[in-house]
């Protein structure tokens, strides 16, 4: 079945770094693909999204481009803060429900100072 | 943007009784609702899917009898947690879609003593 999987965490950054989270994708077609973020003790924020095959999504400095070829969709950041701090999850539809989403298994991001 | 909202935040309560959880589209009309369960470190796991009017569609190994879903309106959707157990201990989070992208609530940490 249609499954997402990220790279383990937790990842720890020092302010200003260049961040990135692995996610790969398998699908029978070419799904929209998701990024979300979970800042502590909060629920799930969409971060971006992609639509198609080649398309970046972006948003607050996050980019990630949806690549076909690599089933891929790893989130890059290039100088992350102490306020990215928070948990990431790739998601792309799945299952029969209508709105239903895969998750991967989450990434924790820390950012020092 | 979209919101939704969840009451309550936090709720504690011993072993045993009954908990109620709303999950509220604050400014649009969600046809479809989503209830997912988080453990620490780990992703969402979907407990089921609500549409509105109709029964709850409940995700593999998800006791029905123990999590009650009821879609009444458009705009409310309630999970209870009947006879709780620690082992029911848990972020429970919920997700309100009018189409096609989800949005989701801030999540309702439960403790059963």
């Amino acid at each position: 079945g249609d499954s997402v999987t990220q790279m383990e965490g937790p990842v720890t950054l020092s302010e200003e770094a260049f961040l990135t989270i692995n996610c790969t994708y398998t699908a029978t077609g070419y799904p929209s693909l998701f990024w979300y973020v979970q800042y502590p003790g909060e629920g799930l924020q969409l971060l971006l999204k992609a639509t198609k095959a080649d398309d970046k999504g972006s948003n607050k400095g996050f980019e990630a481009t949806y690549r076909k070829e690599t089933t891929s969709f790893h989130l890059e950041k290039g100088s992350v803060q102490v306020s990215d701090s928070a948990v990431y999850f790739c998601a792309q539809p799945g299952g029969t429900s209508y709105g239903k989403l895969t998750f991967g298994q989450g990434t924790i991001l820390t950012v020092h100072p | 943007g979209a919101v939704v909202s969840q009451h309550p935040s936090r709720v504690i309560c011993k072993s045993g009784t009954s908990v109620k959880i709303e999950c509220r589209s604050l400014d649009f009309q969600a046809t479809t609702m989503f209830w997912y369960r988080q453990f620490p470190k780990k992703s969402l796991m979907l407990m089921a899917t609500s549409n509105e009017g109709s029964k709850a569609t409940y995700e593999q190994g998800v006791e029905k009898d123990k999590f009650l879903i009821n879609h009444a309106s458009l705009t409310l959707s309630t999970l209870t947690v009947t006879s709780a157990h620690p082992e029911d201990s848990s972020f429970y989070i919920c997700s309100a879609s009018s189409g096609y992208e989800q949005y989701f609530g801030p999540g309702t940490r439960l403790t059963v003593t």
